[in-house]
């Protein structure tokens, strides 16, 4: 999971399998996002969920947010070559972002 | 048109040399962001403009001075780096920076910094 200072996360999976990622937060949120950066570029949004929601869901992605535990999941479904990145969760508020360790995905074809 | 650009991709400059980052969006949006990444790290955030004024500055050493000509672009401009300075250099946009869904972020490729 992220948080803290330990290293980011790595997981490597076979493509087609599910890849679930945890986001360990400090603050009060307004809000949590998550971010896909694919080596070297720019982090690209995936989706944001508010403090008092508990799951949300876009396309192949489920997030769920546990606020009492301040921790939040990302599950990809049917992952795919293409989902090889790193994954970000942010914590939103403040006028700000404040971003976790990150997690390093591989899907082998 | 939900793009950040930015130029140059990539930068090579000396301690002594000067340079600018320069980063470009047409959304609209009406604040800018830059951030400081390093290899397998979290993007750390450096300066915040709102409303093209600089709201935020993260302790950042005056060797990075930015700036903020309009609300569509925004400079990084450097000077007298050192060695350790050389990232990964993020620049996004957002609405705005309220508290409110509207600080979703939106972020450019980057210019990967190196200074020798």
């Amino acid at each position: 999971s992220q948080q803290g200072e330990e290293d980011p996360q790595a997981l490597s999976i076979q493509e087609g399998e599910n890849a679930t990622m945890n986001c360990s937060y400090k603050t009060s949120i307004n809000n949590l996002q998550w971010y896909r950066q694919n080596s070297g570029r720019g982090l690209v949004h995936l989706i944001l969920i508010r403090s008092n929601e508990r799951e949300k869901h876009s396309g192949r992605l489920r997030v769920t947010l546990d606020t009492s535990k301040k921790s939040s999941s990302l599950l990809i479904t049917a992952s795919r070559a293409a989902d090889t990145a790193s994954y970000f969760c942010a914590e939103g508020g403040n006028n700000r972002l404040a971003f976790g360790k990150g997690n390093q995905v591989v899907v082998i074809p | 048109d939900t793009e950040v650009t930015q130029t140059p991709k990539h930068l090579v400059m000396g301690m002594t040399n000067k340079k600018s980052l320069k980063c470009e969006q047409h959304m609209g949006h009406r604040a800018m962001y830059w951030y400081k990444q390093k290899a397998k790290k979290p993007p750390e955030l450096m300066f915040v403009y709102s409303y093209e004024k600089l709201s935020i500055n993260e302790s950042v050493p005056s060797r990075f001075s930015p700036e903020c000509p309009n609300s569509s672009l925004l400079n990084l401009h450097l000077h007298a780096l050192q060695p350790e300075d050389s990232a990964l250099y993020l620049c996004a946009s957002s609405q705005e920076t309220s508290q409110l869904a509207k600080n979703i972020q939106y972020f450019g490729a980057g210019t990967r910094l190196s200074v020798l």
